[in-house]
């Protein structure tokens, strides 16, 4: 049972340059989240989708954009990388009516 | 805009004896979750509290809620070394589940 799959789970940009973070989850949840963690600052909300063709802003989504694939698939994309993009980022699931939410393994994102 | 505030930032425990991390919240809510990170790994949840004097035990672990003072407690029972790892308390944002603001972690390092 994978759950929340997460990739590439390391990377290494140049300011500029762009790349998408795919992310799938096999449980049937409606709902997926994209977060970053940086030091010091726990975790901060990217974008959300409540259910697959909708998507939302979160807390800090400058710089980004989302797309909800289909039911399993959120992906992240960053069109023009910059240094304040360097993060871990997550991507989560959750069940519709909770906000629990169930985690991928992160990725690790380096911008130079 | 809600605020989350955990303290401890770091604690640092001794093997047997018992501890506690507080997690304040700024404005109203009755959604509150607790999650574990080991070093470079997922989170994984621990507590979903959704009440007022809602109260969560799992081995040495206890969690409880009380929404009138915006207040959640971890509570550890006779540390051990397996606990050490970062805490993360996290409130719904809005009515819209998933949605959550953390707080910035409480590392816990549980020495002989």
């Amino acid at each position: 049972n994978a759950g929340v799959t997460q990739t590439p789970k390391f990377q290494v940009l140049k300011t500029g340059q762009s790349m998408t973070l795919q992310c799938a989850q096999d449980m049937n949840h409606n709902s997926m989240y994209w977060y970053r963690q940086d030091p010091g600052m726990g975790l901060r909300l990217i974008y959300y989708s409540a259910s697959e063709g909708t998507t939302d802003k979160g807390e800090v989504p400058n710089g980004y954009n989302v797309s909800r694939l289909n039911k399993r698939e959120f992906s992240l994309r960053l069109e023009s990388a910059a240094p304040s993009q360097t993060s871990v980022y997550f991507c989560a699931s959750s069940r519709h009516g909770t906000g629990e939410l169930f985690f991928g393994e992160g990725s690790r994102l380096t911008v130079l | 805009e809600l605020k989350v505030e955990q303290n401890p930032l770091f604690l640092s425990m001794q093997e047997g004896k018992n501890y506690t991390i507080y997690c304040n919240y700024s404005t109203t809510s009755d959604r509150l979750y607790w999650y574990r990170q080991d070093p470079g790994k997922s989170l994984e949840s621990l507590f979903v509290l959704l009440s007022n004097g809602a109260v969560k035990q799992e081995g040495r672990l206890m969690a409880s809620l009380d929404t009138k003072a915006r207040l959640s407690t971890l509570h550890i029972t006779a540390a051990v070394h397996d606990l050490s790892a970062t805490y993360f308390c996290a409130v719904d944002l809005t009515d819209s589940w998933g949605k959550l603001q953390f707080g910035a972690g409480t590392q816990v390092v549980v020495t002989p």
